[in-house]
């Protein structure tokens, strides 16, 4: 049981480069998140989905798309990377416990933009 | 939108000195969870609160979810060297059970051996 995994965990862009941040999870969870970390700003959500087919936007979720065509797979595309989306980045898929949404991340990936 | 706040961002501790994060939010949550980050790692889900006023134990960790559902607070007694990381408090707004979490700023705690 792998959890939540993604790919890659360290990528360096080009400002105006495209790529795409991979995340599959093999626990059968309907929601799954993305988020990026840094310094002194906690956690943002940027995209997330309550199941295959269906997408909303978070918090900071310019610069980002997001499609959900399986349960398991949740990738996060950058369209054209800038400088200001260097950070880590995270995948989550969630439970519930006591209709709590709880939180499984995965390793995370850490991506700088030149 | 639902803010919240978490606070100190720094704690520097003695081993075996105690230590105290602080999380408010601007809304009434249904309920608010704790995750902990070890350096140069991912954040790991360590429990939630549901009820007004609930308090839970973990070994030598302390959990407090305020009676207006909008405040809690995380207390390491004696703390040591493997307490070492970041502390987030996530809040999730009434309504659907899958609802958004939304992150503290996060308290990093550096133990002192």
């Amino acid at each position: 049981n792998a959890g939540v995994t993604q790919t890659p965990k360290f990528q360096v862009l080009k400002t105006g480069q495209s790529m795409t941040l991979q995340c599959a999870q093999d626990m059968n969870h309907e929601y799954m998140s993305w988020y990026r970390q840094d310094p002194g700003m906690g956690l943002r959500l940027i995209h997330y989905s309550v199941g295959a087919g269906i997408t909303d936007q978070g918090e900071v979720p310019n610069g980002y798309n997001v499609s959900r065509s399986t349960t398991e797979d949740f990738p996060l595309r950058l369209l054209s990377a800038a400088p200001s989306q260097t950070s880590v980045y995270f995948c989550a898929s969630s439970y519930q416990v006591s209709g709590a949404n709880v939180l499984t991340f995965g390793a995370g990936s850490r991506l700088t933009v030149l | 939108g639902q803010q919240v706040m978490q606070i100190p961002q720094y704690q520097h501790v003695q081993e075996g000195e105690d230590f105290t994060t602080y999380c408010n939010s601007s809304t009434t949550l249904s309920n608010i969870q704790w995750y902990k980050q070890r350096p140069g790692g991912h954040p790991v889900f360590l429990i939630q609160l549901v009820k007004s006023g609930e308090v839970k134990k973990q070994k030598r960790l302390t959990f407090q979810f305020g009676e207006a559902k909008k405040n809690s607070s995380l207390h390491i007694t004696a703390t040591q060297t493997t307490d070492v990381g970041t502390y987030f408090c996530a809040g999730q707004a009434g309504g659907t059970s899958y609802g958004k979490l939304t992150f503290g700023q996060g308290t990093i705690l550096t133990v002192h051996p």
